[in-house]
């Protein structure tokens, strides 16, 4: 069963530093991975996805690594701001015919004036 | 404005009393589903649909059932509700799913059902 894994579960830091946050896997069968943003009582919002075939995506600040193979995937952030605060979760699409999401439980990110 | 559509937004109810969730998408998406987001245990799959008429469990389907008689629509039923469903609930499509292409994933603003 897949299982994805964030960790830590918060962060707090202060502006202008470049974050990296991360996500774990451990099926590496996957279609793909996603990494999305959450505001306090909103829905979801999908900041990039990977295709299991590639290794990178990049959107402004933010730059989305996958290495398959070790079941791991990064976010980066450069240049952190005050509205990047939000919750952030990463999830898997496995292969086998499951067409199964599975999420991470995500990383609340506070960023300080 | 392409959107994933949910409402009720906000429901307070009691056990047993049998309530639907609609969820309506206007971008032609095959592939559609729902979630519910409980603290520590973060976003669990309920249901999903391929297409029309084609819906599957995902991790927590006991006490739901969906359909799908309309490519746009996949509501989200609670027969007879119980307090353990109180939670907070996301629809979201996709144009295709898996290995058929580019499966960004658009989210409905959220349930919030509680039930007493």
């Amino acid at each position: 069963k897949q299982e994805v894994t964030q960790i830590p579960a918060a962060l707090s830091v202060p502006e202008g530093e470049n974050l990296v946050l991360n996500c774990s896997f451990t099926d590496s069968a996957i279609y793909n991975l996603q990494w999305f943003r959450q505001d306090p009582g909103k829905g979801l919002t999908s900041l990039l996805l990977i295709q299991s075939s590639q290794r990178e995506q990049t959107s402004g600040r933010l730059n989305a690594s996958l290495d398959k193979s070790s079941g791991r995937s990064t976010l980066y952030i450069a240049a952190s701001q005050p509205g990047d605060s939000a919750t952030y979760l990463c999830a898997v699409e496995t292969q086998g015919g499951s067409e199964k999401l599975v999420f991470g439980k995500g990383m609340k990110l506070t960023v300080n004036p | 404005e392409a959107q994933v559509t949910q409402n009720p937004r906000y429901l307070i109810t009691v056990t047993g009393k049998k309530l639907t969730v609609t969820c309506s998408q206007n971008m032609n998406h095959e592939y559609m589903s729902w979630y519910r987001q409980d603290p520590g245990l973060g976003l669990r799959q309920i249901y999903y649909s391929m297409n029309v008429e084609v819906t599957d469990k995902g991790d927590v389907p006991e006490g739901y059932k969906v359909s799908r008689k309309e490519k746009r629509n996949f509501p989200l039923i609670l027969e007879s509700p119980s307090p353990n469903q109180t939670s907070l609930y996301f629809c979201a499509s996709s144009l295709f799913s898996g290995g058929a292409g580019a499966n960004v994933l658009t989210f409905g603003a959220g349930s919030r059902l509680t039930v007493l």
